[in-house]
């Protein structure tokens, strides 16, 4: 399968704290994004890092790319409530591939 | 600007019967997919258009599932018969191009008894 795998499944962290998810794939990949999704926004595109970047910050969101391990990872710093979702990394694999693929998700809890 | 839109939000309805989805994306976006997403998953892509023309339709069930494009702008996806396994979240993506950030509409639950 091509599909992408997060670790952990399920991380639940006080406020304030920070929050690493990991995604590792398969194939070799054109770019890499992340989104989020929760009941009150539905799936919400965060940050996208292309295959010849390495590192991407946006706000309380930093990325980092390891294309020779084929994984990512997504920092949230200072984490709050309202970060409680399931975070989904997505990736095109490269070629002429032009389907985004998904993987299973963190759902991460953010604890007052 | 506005969002994709999704209609309707919530659908109940029996196995064998039919059931139509319908879609209107961010205007000026070329691509327009269409997701299935059963709980505790991620998305999976059932088809991709690229104005009128589909991209990508290997995932989607073309025994019981159809969709369309209409002038490069509203899609409909469609399912006739129904089985139970299709019980999920049907999302509604659109983006300016292939390779760009996504935009999701806000999903049509399905529930098929």
């Amino acid at each position: 399968s091509q599909q992408g795998e997060e670790d952990p499944q399920a991380l639940s962290i006080q406020e304030g704290e920070n929050a690493t998810m990991n995604c590792s794939y398969k194939t070799s990949i054109n770019n890499l994004q992340w989104y989020r999704q929760n009941s009150g926004r539905g799936l919400v595109h965060l940050i996208l890092i292309r295959s010849n970047e390495r590192e991407k910050h946006s706000g309380r969101l930093r990325v980092t790319l390891d294309t020779s391990k084929k994984s990512s990872s997504l920092l949230i710093t200072a984490s709050r409530a309202a970060d409680t979702a399931s975070y989904f990394c997505a990736f095109y694999s490269g070629g002429s591939n032009y389907k985004l693929t998904f993987g299973k998700g963190t759902l991460l809890t953010v604890n007052p | 600007e506005a969002g994709v839109a999704q209609s309707p939000r919530y659908k109940i309805i029996e196995k064998r019967q039919s059931v139509a989805f319908w879609c209107n994306p961010i205007s000026g976006h070329a691509t327009l997919y269409w997701y299935q997403q059963i709980l505790g998953q991620g998305p999976k892509l059932l088809i991709q258009f690229q104005n009128n023309g589909v991209v990508d339709d290997s995932q989607l069930p073309k025994d019981r599932f159809s969709a369309e494009r209409l002038k490069g702008v509203d899609s409909t996806l469609k399912i006739q018969p129904a089985k139970l396994e299709d019980s999920a979240v049907y999302l509604c993506a659109s983006s300016l191009k292939v390779y760009n950030e996504q935009f999701f509409g806000p999903g049509t639950r399905l529930t098929v008894l």
